[in-house]
């Protein structure tokens, strides 16, 4: 069975350039989240999905950032005007929908991002 | 207010144990989870616990105590391999249910 799959793996971009990530959840999986991960701290939530609708997007800075899943199977994640605080790992998971509690998470290795 | 907290940094021998803790303030309370994050790779899930005591898998064992607030994930027979972060993660409905993450704990293992 294929994981999580993400892309690109690396990005450097300028202060105020556009940059999009692609995430290609497990097959099956009809939950698909996004997350931040500063250097040396936790994730932490920008969106998830449940199919094609937005369950959460209350974390997600929406002035810059946008995410979208229509067919409810892959998602990209984009920032329109990148800033150096967006340094940092962008982490795709998916799982299966259970009610308000899902347990297990599966992550794609992630989009290592810096702005310069 | 709500939060995860956990040590930076952990250091262990090869062959023996360790001990990574967690301590967690929330309202509510619906499981904890811990993943295992290598340097510069994803989260892998580890173990899932809701109930308090422990809870043994094996090279992983799992301890819940909820009217602390505590949790730790017990490492045995270390190997260098074992060199990695470990999260912590709460399940909260302070957070609409969504995972609440410690920023991890770096697990040094020497030979």
């Amino acid at each position: 069975e294929a994981g999580v799959t993400q892309s690109p793996r690396y990005a450097v971009l300028q202060e105020g350039q556009a940059v999009s990530f692609w995430c290609d959840p497990i097959s099956g999986h009809d939950t698909l989240y996004w997350y931040q991960q500063p250097r040396d701290q936790g994730p932490q939530l920008l969106v998830y999905f449940r199919d094609e609708a937005v369950i959460d997007n209350s974390q997600l800075p929406s002035d810059r950032f946008s995410a979208v899943r229509p067919k409810g199977t892959n998602s990209t994640l984009k920032i329109q005007s990148a800033k150096q605080g967006d340094t940092a790992t962008y982490l795709c998971a998916s799982s299966l929908w259970g009610g308000r509690v899902q347990n297990t998470l599966y992550f794609g290795a992630g989009t290592r991002l810096s702005v310069l | 207010g709500q939060g995860v907290e956990q040590p930076d940094n952990l250091m262990s021998v090869e062959g023996t144990f360790a001990r990574v803790n967690c301590t967690y303030s929330t309202s509510g309370f619906n499981g904890l989870s811990w993943y295992q994050q290598r340097e510069g790779h994803a989260p892998v899930f580890l173990s899932y616990v809701v109930l308090d005591g422990l809870k043994d898998s094996g090279h992983f064992s799992t301890f819940l105590s909820r009217s602390n607030g505590y949790s730790y994930l017990l490492l045995t027979e270390l190997q260098i391999k074992d060199s990695a972060s470990y999260l912590c993660a709460v399940r909260s409905p302070d957070s609409n249910y969504q995972l609440i993450w410690g920023s991890g704990t770096k697990l040094i293992i020497k030979p």
